[in-house]
């Protein structure tokens, strides 16, 4: 069985400073993970994914995210959050034993204060 | 090209009432996926087709809810004798399938359910 846990459901942070939303997983193969963002009444954009290689993922808008095999966590991160980035974001988790399932976590909602 | 696209953005309908979704993937993308997202909860799996089968279905939640997908592209969720809790927004995606287990998934707008 696989799982995702993101255990915060809300994170605030001040514009400009650094901001991080928290991702661990369980999966039986090797893991694949992806960080979607959800703006209000639109689908899933795509963010970051890590399959293997660099523990270190950069993606889109000036996020990243880094993969910890021993904690098993996939932790989005931002140097200077922007109040644009405000949104729900999604950490998803594939097992390498079953292809086509995708599980995401519940999501946490960022809020970038001015 | 276009994105995935949904249709209807919104059905309103009552109690006991079918339902059909309907979901364009990117063209030539092989992969399709249905997913649930209740009301402040995260998004849960329903099935995902390969072409035209559907080699996992064991996300649907009862017999009432059935898809289908023909020509390896429009893919349709029906939902029979609808239910109030059924109420949900639908988000569709669809991947390459390439690589099956790595492709990233891109999503449409999503259809909102809403059972009277």
């Amino acid at each position: 069985a696989q799982s995702v846990a993101q255990p915060e459901d809300q994170v605030n942070v001040a514009e400009g400073n650094p901001l991080t939303v928290k991702c661990t997983y369980s999966v039986s193969g090797n893991p694949y993970l992806f960080w979607y963002v959800q703006y209000p009444n639109r689908g899933l954009q795509f963010l970051l994914k890590y399959i293997t290689g660099d523990n270190l993922v950069k993606g889109s808008y000036g996020f990243e995210a880094e993969f910890n095999k021993s904690q098993t966590s996939f932790h989005l991160k931002k140097p200077s959050a922007l109040v644009s980035d405000s949104a729900l974001y999604f950490c998803a988790v594939r097992d390498s034993t079953n292809a086509g399932k995708s599980t995401f976590g519940d999501g946490t909602t960022l809020t970038v204060k001015p | 090209g276009a994105g995935v696209s949904q249709s209807p953005s919104n059905k309103v309908t009552e109690k006991g009432k079918d339902v059909e979704l309907r979901c364009d993937p990117i063209s030539g993308h092989t992969a399709l996926y249905w997913y649930r997202q209740s009301l402040g909860q995260g998004l849960e799996f329903l099935i995902y087709f390969q072409g035209n089968s559907a080699p996992d279905k064991s996300g649907l939640p009862s017999d009432r809810f059935s898809a289908e997908r023909t020509g390896g592209s429009v893919s349709t969720l029906t939902i029979q004798r609808t239910q109030q809790e059924d109420s949900a927004v639908y988000l569709c995606a669809s991947s390459s399938g390439l690589a099956f287990s790595t492709d990233t998934q891109y999503f449409g707008p999503g259809t909102r359910l809403t059972v009277l």
